[in-house]
């Protein structure tokens, strides 16, 4: 019973291909995260939707385009995938003033 | 433009003595503070936070002292056990509500 769950795990694919990323939470949270942590292992904040809404968009190329079809899930679609890309993406959610918690990640290769 | 800086990138504590993270902060309106731990292929997992109105919030084993003034803030664990062994991530946020920034981590070994 995964309290966030994130799928796939690992994704290796080529440079100039469409792909996704999906999130789901149990939690009953009302907020999601995406996070991308580069090779230089900062951790930094993408997206956040609260309830389907999107409330935080920190300067991400339009090529990345957050869906959330309802408040359990937050799906993360690339496009024209680039080298600068390959990063491992973590999924997380919170309830207002609490901490967050956090998918196990998906690491993304791009070639 | 780090906001937060953990300026030791790893760290080697024997177990059972003290272990002693490091975390500096330069926006001055940051009022949330947070660690959080990360074993190999799992995401973070909270640890203990710190709100500005206090300076030291204790729960178990781990320790965080806020230094408001310095902006720094530590995270003690005493005594270090061989489960602690992780990447520790110091973070900062506006308020509890606000984004969450994250600094590089602290890799922690605990030696035998």
């Amino acid at each position: 019973d995964t309290a966030v769950s994130q799928t796939p795990k690992y994704l290796v694919t080529q440079m100039g291909n469409d792909k996704s990323i999906k999130c789901e939470q149990n939690l009953g949270h009302d907020t999601m995260y995406w996070y991308k942590q580069d090779s230089k292992k900062f951790l930094k904040i993408m997206f956040s939707y609260n309830n389907k809404e999107l409330i935080i968009n920190e300067t991400v190329p339009n090529r990345f385009s957050p869906k959330s079809p309802d408040k359990a899930h937050l799906n993360l679609h690339i496009n024209s995938l680039e080298l600068g890309d390959s990063a491992v993406y973590f999924c997380a959610s919170r309830i207002p003033g609490g901490e967050q918690y956090f998918g196990p990640g998906t690491r993304l290769t791009v070639t | 433009d780090q906001q937060v800086k953990q300026n030791s990138p790893s760290l080697s504590v024997q177990e059972g003595r003290i272990s002693i993270l490091n975390c500096d902060y330069t926006n001055s309106m940051f009022d949330y503070f947070l660690w959080y731990k990360k074993y190999p292929a799992e995401g973070p997992t909270f640890l203990i936070s710190i709100s500005s109105i206090k300076d030291k919030n204790e729960d178990g084993r781990f320790t965080v002292f806020l230094n408001k003034s310095a902006k720094h803030l530590s995270l003690h664990i005493v005594p270090s056990q061989p489960g602690d062994s992780a990447v520790y991530f110091c973070a900062a946020s506006l308020n509890r509500d606000d984004k969450i920034i994250f600094g590089k981590g602290t890799r922690l070994h605990i030696l035998p």
